[in-house]
């Protein structure tokens, strides 16, 4: 079954300090991965989309890997700010046609 | 603002009705995707339109239809409602042609089944 599992499921930092949030798929045969960030009520907007053959890509303070044989991508935010609060939703794409399965998300918070 | 647009923002309705999303794309842009969001699935991808033909089919439910017009504005209709419809719709389009493009989202329009 075509999955995506992201954890931790809510994170709380101090403003200044990185974090690191995680994205797990079991999706078959991939395509690409995005990253989005969510504010609340408001639309997903797009971080990061990698291809298989890419390991790495920034966007600013933010960083996305990802490990095609493991299944695994990570987003990594350095010197988070209080903006940076909001949900951010790992979305994998397979080859076949253009279905898109979407991880649940991470709720992250900085506070002052 | 993504230069996307829906509309309505809000919508109020009860069990049994049918109501029309609208979404207006990116200027240029050829591709439209429609999502629902609920508190307890998640986003999830229902359909997508190319230059006015389906393109991929998620999981959306037959109650559910979408059609992209020759201005290649869309709408989502969706009848028969019940309780469990009520979410986030979102529509995001992208640019034109095949391949792997960056989506941009619209504001959504919040659905309330009554």
């Amino acid at each position: 079954k075509n999955q995506v599992e992201q954890s931790p499921q809510s994170l709380i930092i101090l403003e200044g300090k990185n974090c690191t949030l995680q994205c797990n798929y079991t999706v078959s045969p991939f395509s690409n991965l995005r990253w989005y960030k969510q504010d609340t009520g408001r639309g997903p907007v797009s971080l990061t989309i990698m291809t298989f053959s890419e390991n790495t890509k920034s966007n600013g303070r933010y960083t996305a890997t990802l490990d095609a044989d493991t299944k695994q991508s990570s987003l990594h935010i350095t010197a988070s700010q209080l903006s940076d609060s909001a949900s951010y939703i790992c979305v994998v794409n397979p080859n076949t046609g253009n279905q898109f399965y979407f991880g649940t998300g991470t709720s992250l918070t900085v506070i002052p | 603002d993504s230069g996307v647009t829906q509309t309505p923002k809000h919508l109020i309705t009860a069990t049994g009705q049918r109501v029309t999303l609208r979404c207006s794309p990116r200027s240029g842009d050829l591709s439209v995707y429609w999502y629902q969001q609920s508190l307890d699935q998640g986003l999830q991808f229902l359909i997508q339109y190319y230059n006015g033909e389906e393109r991929a089919k998620g999981n959306i439910l037959e109650r559910f239809s979408a059609q992209q017009f020759p201005d290649l504005h869309s709408e989502l209709n969706l009848s028969s409602l019940e309780l469990g419809d009520s979410a986030l719709y979102f529509c995001a389009s992208s640019a034109r042609g095949i391949g792997i493009r960056e989506q941009f989202f619209g504001p959504g329009t919040r659905l309330t089944v009554l």
